[in-house]
């Protein structure tokens, strides 16, 4: 099965700083899909960007951006101009293309985001 | 409504109760799922549906049943818990070979065994 690995248990940031927050993979799937999921305490999980890996350009959404890094498999999210409502707990999630609707997710980083 | 919608939100009960948590998605997907979220682990995968079949069992306990009436709604009935079963529950919903390939969840069910 697919692994993710997000190694940091709690990030912080400035208002108005950049943050980078690491996710690493294992597959050997050559096409699927990856996932930055946002928590707040609390309340839903939704969607923050995703990245198809056939497609080299890293996403952007806004603030959002990812640096995907396939041969590598790492997939970062950087959040620029932080904001008070960026805190919560993030989530990198594997899908595989394909092959059912297995999803797998990491351990999450909590976000905090200090004024 | 919209989105995915999960009932109770949240929910107590002893080790010999039985109680069901309900999740109705409005997004017209084919594909539901239950996770469970514990402090400092990975989502749990517990249960796939695929077009009202089940597709996935994570080796889940049989103390924890799935039921998926149609696309729309999944239930998990909750008999003879431990307390090590206390988490939050989340439900998702996807379309299967969708382009966008996303999960949408629900707020979560959070259950406390006693």
């Amino acid at each position: 099965a697919q692994t993710v690995t997000q190694s940091q248990p709690e990030m912080s940031v400035q208002e108005a700083e950049t943050v980078t927050l690491s996710c690493t993979y294992d597959t050997s799937e050559s096409d699927y899909y990856l996932f930055w999921y946002k928590q707040p305490p609390s309340r839903q999980m939704i969607l923050v960007i995703r990245q198809e890996a056939y497609k080299q350009q890293n996403a952007t959404e806004n603030r959002f951006s990812v640096n995907f890094q396939k041969a590598a498999k790492s997939f970062s999210l950087k959040i620029s101009d932080s904001q008070l409502g960026d805190a919560a707990m993030y989530f990198c999630a594997y899908r595989s293309i394909g092959a059912g609707n297995q999803f797998y997710f990491g351990t999450g980083t909590s976000l905090t985001v200090i004024p | 409504e919209t989105g995915v919608t999960q009932t109770p939100r949240h929910l107590v009960m002893g080790m010999t109760n039985k109680k069901s948590l309900k999740c109705e998605q409005h997004l017209g997907h084919n594909a539901m799922y239950w996770y469970k979220q514990s402090a400092k682990k990975p989502l749990e995968l517990m249960f796939v549906y695929n077009f009202k079949e089940q597709t996935e069992n994570n080796s889940v306990p049989s103390r924890f049943s799935p039921e998926c009436p149609n696309s729309s709604h999944l239930f998990l009935h909750l008999h003879t818990l431990q307390p090590e079963d206390s988490a939050l529950y989340l439900c998702a919903s996807s379309q299967s070979g969708g382009p966008t390939g996303e999960l949408f969840f629900g707020e979560g069910s959070r259950l406390t065994v006693l």
